[in-house]
């Protein structure tokens, strides 16, 4: 059974810092890994999806790598923002989920101004 | 289009009664799931469909939920008999599934849930 883990599960940096948040999973057979933003209260927002065949993807200020032998990925949040505080949560489809996530139980980042 | 919608946003109710949760994706999205969230957690997989078809269903969906999709648009999601463990946010999603079955390359589409408050 696929677990994922995210470490921190909570994390403040001063804005304008770089950052980087963990996601580790126990089953390499995955299909592709996705980070999610979500506000509190609210649902859940695609920031990236990176397939099983590419090392990394970006978009903006964000920028998520994989590395699937060892069952890791990271997203990297550069200058980071007081808008950036939410709470971010990876998920991985394995290779027969149907589209089926299996998520982490998220970093709650808080960027202090 | 505007995404997918839920409703109700909030249901209080009393335990024992019956709740009923509604989702209507974006419209040309022919596989809807739904996740349910407890606080601090991540979401977890209840059921999905493709059109109208329920092709899974999680160990997490008791008898006393059930969910349809009747015409392969919305999808409703009761839960039966409620009880405090029920409390939870209940998230719907959609994609688009290419012809070849499997497409584990689209990004699901979330909506902003309907939060449940069992009495």
């Amino acid at each position: 059974k696929q677990e994922v883990t995210q470490i921190p599960a909570a994390l403040s940096v001063p804005e304008g810092e770089n950052l980087v948040l963990n996601c580790s999973f126990t089953d390499s057979a995955i299909y592709n890994l996705q980070w999610f933003r979500q506000d509190p209260g609210k649902g859940l927002t695609s920031l990236l999806l990176i397939q099983s065949s590419q090392r990394e993807q970006t978009s903006g200020r964000l920028n998520a790598s994989l590395d699937k032998s060892s069952g890791r990925s990271t997203l990297y949040i550069a200058a980071s923002q007081p808008g950036d505080s939410a709470t971010y949560l990876c998920a991985v489809v394995g290779w027969f989920g149907n589209e089926k996530l299996t998520f982490g139980t998220g970093t709650r980042l808080t960027i202090i101004p | 289009d505007t995404g997918v919608s839920q409703d109700p946003r909030h249901k209080i109710t009393k335990r024992g009664q019956n709740v009923t949760f509604r989702c209507d994706p974006i419209s040309e999205h022919n596989r809807l799931y739904w996740y349910r969230q407890t606080l601090g957690q991540g979401p977890e997989f209840l059921t999905y469909f493709q059109n109208e078809a329920q092709l899974e269903k999680s160990r997490l969906l008791s008898d006393r939920f059930s969910a349809e999709r009747p015409k392969g648009s919305f999808s409703t999601l009761e839960i039966q008999r409620t009880e405090q463990g029920d409390s939870a946010m209940y998230l719907c999603a959609s994609s688009l599934a290419g012809t070849g079955g499997f497409a584990g390359a689209n990004v699901l589409t979330f909506g902003a849930g309907s939060r449940l408050t069992v009495l």
